[in-house]
């Protein structure tokens, strides 16, 4: 299985803040999701995202978030006003072409918005 | 309702013992189903996937799916240590490609030495 990194690995920021998560993933993948975690809370979706564009977001992911793909490579996940409730566990998943069910977890980015 | 759901467990379960997961969903259009393992403060790491009623087997894990009672389970036979973790049951609604899952709240295992 290819290894999918997030960076960072925790960040910490003021509530109202911008933030970046980024995923890099191994190229030639065709779906690209993020999830989040709350402490002690189920994975919940977020968004996917297909062919450089989002195909399906739920209802977590309103108009304070964004992805973007910028350089092919990355995949990044941009909170643009934090807030206290966005504290979790940040995981981008990818899903190769070709592949069966299921993708692959990256190792997720702590977030922690004080 | 919840969309799936899992008993949070503690699970406790005798090394060597056979440790059995379960899960139930209530969209009957859910078309594939997952387990994934989760190690405490790690992401979530794809054991097994099942989309056909019955049992699928791979080394010693066994999944069972059975639609009409929109029931899955998970069979750990030969349980070790190392299978301490969260179990996660997700549910898919799409068909195969653009997958989107919906989880569970997790089930802790503990194998006991």
């Amino acid at each position: 299985e290819p290894e999918v990194t997030q960076t960072p690995s925790h960040q910490v920021t003021q509530m109202g803040q911008e933030v970046i998560l980024r995923c890099v993933p191994i190229s030639n993948h065709l779906y690209f999701y993020w999830y989040r975690q709350i402490l002690g809370q189920k994975v919940e979706f977020l968004v996917s995202f297909y062919n450089n564009e989002i195909s399906e977001k739920s209802e977590i992911f309103d108009d304070q978030f964004s992805v973007e793909r910028p350089d092919g490579s990355n995949f990044t996940l941009k909170i643009r006003s934090t807030k206290l409730e966005d504290s979790a566990m940040y995981f981008c998943a990818i899903k190769s072409r070709g592949t069966s069910y299921g993708y692959t977890f990256g190792s997720g980015t702590r977030l922690t918005v004080v | 309702q919840k969309e799936v759901e899992q008993n949070s467990g503690p699970l406790s379960v005798p090394e060597g013992a056979i440790a059995s997961l379960n899960c139930t969903y209530s969209d009957r259009g859910s078309q594939s189903f997952f387990w994934y393992r989760q190690y405490s403060g790690k992401s979530p790491e794809l054991i097994m996937f099942i989309y056909s009623n019955g049992d699928k087997e791979d080394g010693r894990f066994t999944a069972q799916l059975n639609k009409a009672s929109q029931y899955v389970s998970l069979l750990i036979r030969d349980s070790q240590p190392s299978d301490s973790a969260t179990y996660l049951c997700a549910v898919n609604r799409a068909n195969f490609g653009n997958e989107k899952l919906t989880f569970g709240t997790g089930t802790r295992l503990t194998i006991i030495p």
